[in-house]
């Protein structure tokens, strides 16, 4: 079973500061994909930034981008010059067998 | 290029009754799936159907089912509604095989009384 685990329920951050969201995961398998989506209260889930975990070299977009520590299991978002627009839920996921969500953090983005 | 789309957006039913929920998949896209988001919660797998068969299944009872079409899209269907049934029903389409983006519908939320 692949499971997903996000110890920030909530975090906040100062308009045009950096802010690192955490995550950790678990999966059987060699071959798998992971990604960080953002919901917004429009409900609609949005693709931030995936990483394919045969690759070594970190993943950007833009202010995104992740710290892949294949070996520990660790997939963390960096958010770089924080805007308003990115207050929302941010969710990480594994997919390996099936797709497979954290629990979420709920990002506050401070004027 | 239409997008993922679900119907109905909000919905109201009572214990006991049956629902059903529809997802048209974004253009190109043969393999749909299914999540239930609890409200703060993160979504969770319910099933994925590809080739008009589910391919895969979460740890869900035989009261959700669904169903895909020859065109792709896909029914949700759940029977004998309880209360803790009440969440966003969220549909994904992507490629054939999970290895890549999926791309979500606004949602269905799903109110039971």
């Amino acid at each position: 079973a692949q499971t997903v685990t996000q110890s920030q329920p909530e975090m906040s951050v100062q308009e045009a500061e950096t802010v690192t969201l955490s995550c950790t995961y678990d999966t059987s398998e060699s071959d798998y994909y992971l990604f960080w989506y953002k919901q917004p209260p429009s409900r609609q889930m949005i693709l931030v930034i995936r990483q394919e975990a045969y690759k070594q070299q970190n993943a950007t977009e833009n202010r995104f981008s992740v710290n892949f520590q294949k070996a520990a299991k660790s997939f963390s978002l960096k958010i770089s010059d924080s805007q308003l627009g990115d207050a929302a839920m941010y969710f990480c996921a594994v997919d390996g067998q099936n797709f497979v969500f954290g629990p979420g953090t709920r990002l506050s983005v401070l004027p | 290029d239409a997008g993922v789309t679900q119907s109905p957006t909000h919905l109201i039913k009572t214990r006991g009754q049956q629902v059903t929920l529809r997802c048209s998949p974004k253009s190109g896209h043969d393999t749909v799936s299914w999540y239930q988001q609890a409200l703060g919660q993160g979504p969770q797998f319910i099933f994925q159907y590809y080739e008009e068969e589910e391919r895969q299944r979460g740890n869900f009872p035989d009261r959700f089912s669904g169903h895909q079409f020859p065109n792709y899209s896909s029914e949700l269907n759940v029977n004998a509604l309880l209360l803790g049934d009440s969440a966003l029903y969220l549909c994904a389409s992507g490629g054939g095989r999970n290895t890549g983006e999926l791309f979500f519908g606004e949602g269905s939320r799903l109110t039971v009384l």
